[in-house]
Parts: C-alpha cells; sequence; structure tokens
C-alpha cells in the first residue's frame, strides 16, 4: 500500500516564498507528482520528478530525496493568485497515482 | 477546444437511480482515469484504462463501471446510487501510464448529488 502525509494548511505573505512537504511511503517507486487545486477547479499539473534532486520551473521548484521517502514544492515570489490547494501524488509499483489530502495555501497581502 | 471534457457538469439524482457521466479527451492520450473527490477534497483513484487493460480500485464498490468505446473515450456508469456516492468525480487522461509523460490531464468535474 501507499501512505502520503503532506500538511493539511499553511499560510503565507504575497512575496515571500513557502515550502510545502510530502513525505511517502510505497512498495515500488515510479515517480512523484505536484498538483495544483484552485477550489471549485479541476487539478493542474505542477512537476514530476523520478530522480533524486531538484527540478525548477519558473516560481516553482519540485526536490525529491527517494531514500528519504521525502519531496517537498518550492513557491517564490508568492502572489495572490497561488492560493490554492497543493496535491502530492506518487506513483507505485501500480503506476496508478496515489494522491495526498493536500495542502491548503492561503496567500495574504 | 478543451482537452478533456465531462458532461455534465452538475448531477443531482434520486437514491437507487442509474446514472453516467460522460468523458471524452482530444489529446491523443493512451491512458484514461476516473478519480473521485469527496467532501474534504480527497482526490481517489477509481480506474485506470490504457490500450483496453482496465485497472481497478479494489475498495470501488462494482456498482460503477467505466465503459469505453474508443482511446479517446471513457464513461462512468453508476448503478443504483447510494447517498455516499455524492462527490466530485474527474475524467482524467496521461500520454502514458508510467513515467515522464504520465502526468494526468483532468476535465473540468461533475459534482454528483445524491438526494
Amino acid at each position: 500500500g501507499q501512505n502520503i502525509d503532506q500538511p493539511t494548511e499553511m499560510t503565507a505573505t504575497e512575496g515571500a516564498i513557502v515550502q510545502i512537504n510530502c513525505t511517502y511511503q510505497t512498495s515500488g517507486f515510479n515517480g512523484l507528482f505536484w498538483y495544483q487545486q484552485h477550489a471549485g477547479e479541476a487539478p493542474t499539473f505542477l512537476s514530476y520528478n523520478v530522480l533524486d534532486g531538484l527540478e525548477e520551473k519558473g516560481r516553482f521548484s519540485s526536490f525529491l530525496s527517494r531514500s528519504k521517502g521525502y519531496s517537498y514544492l518550492l513557491l517564490k515570489e508568492l502572489q495572490m493568485k497561488d492560493s490554492a490547494s497543493y496535491l502530492c501524488a506518487v506513483s507505485g509499483g501500480s503506476y496508478i497515482p496515489t494522491f495526498g489530502r493536500g495542502t491548503s495555501l492561503i496567500v495574504h497581502p | 477546444d478543451t482537452a478533456v471534457s465531462q458532461t455534465p457538469k452538475y448531477l443531482v439524482t434520486q437514491m437507487g437511480n442509474d446514472k453516467s457521466i460522460k468523458c471524452e479527451q482530444n489529446l491523443g492520450h493512451d491512458t484514461m482515469y476516473w478519480y473521485k473527490q469527496d467532501s474534504k477534497k480527497f482526490l481517489k483513484i477509481m480506474f485506470s484504462y490504457n490500450n483496453k487493460e482496465l485497472i481497478i480500485n479494489e475498495t470501488v464498490p462494482n456498482r460503477f463501471s467505466p465503459k469505453s468505446p474508443d482511446k479517446a473515450h471513457l464513461n462512468l456508469h453508476i448503478n443504483s446510487l447510494e447517498l455516499g456516492d455524492s462527490a466530485v468525480y474527474f475524467c482524467a487522461s496521461s500520454q502514458k501510464s508510467s513515467g515522464k509523460g504520465s502526468e494526468a490531464f483532468f476535465g473540468q468535474g461533475t459534482r454528483l448529488t445524491v438526494v
């Protein structure tokens, strides 16, 4: 089975940097995904990591450590529109991704 | 053009009814999925369908059945609806079933309310 853990809620200030952590336990590993979901909308893909290290994509970066079962999503220069739920998903031995419960990020002025 | 489209967007129905949700993708993807998102926003895989191979989440009741007439469509049929089936159902597709390119593109969701 798979177990994915991420904080329920985080708050941050506009213009700041925030790090959203995700820890996982899985039998087999075939990659970790981060998705963004605004209220009432569908999730949208942000990043994919399968090897250890940092993947940077504009203001968003994602880090993976397979040995530690750990990932984080780093959001820089926060904007109000970044207020959303951030979902960590792990693809295990079955290749079917399992989602965490999501972290609700609130960005305030 | 919408990449992954599902209909209807809202569905209100009575307990015991049978209903279907349609999903179509125009991305040429090989794999399609159905997810259920409950009131606590927990997104759970229900089915994965790739090249006529169906992978079922064992926790999904057999009242739920996916039907794929072709690679671009994966419809969801639900029999004998129960109150606990109320949720948002997302269809999604991905280019591949694993590795890079397996990120999912989601439809806008169908909010099902069973009364």
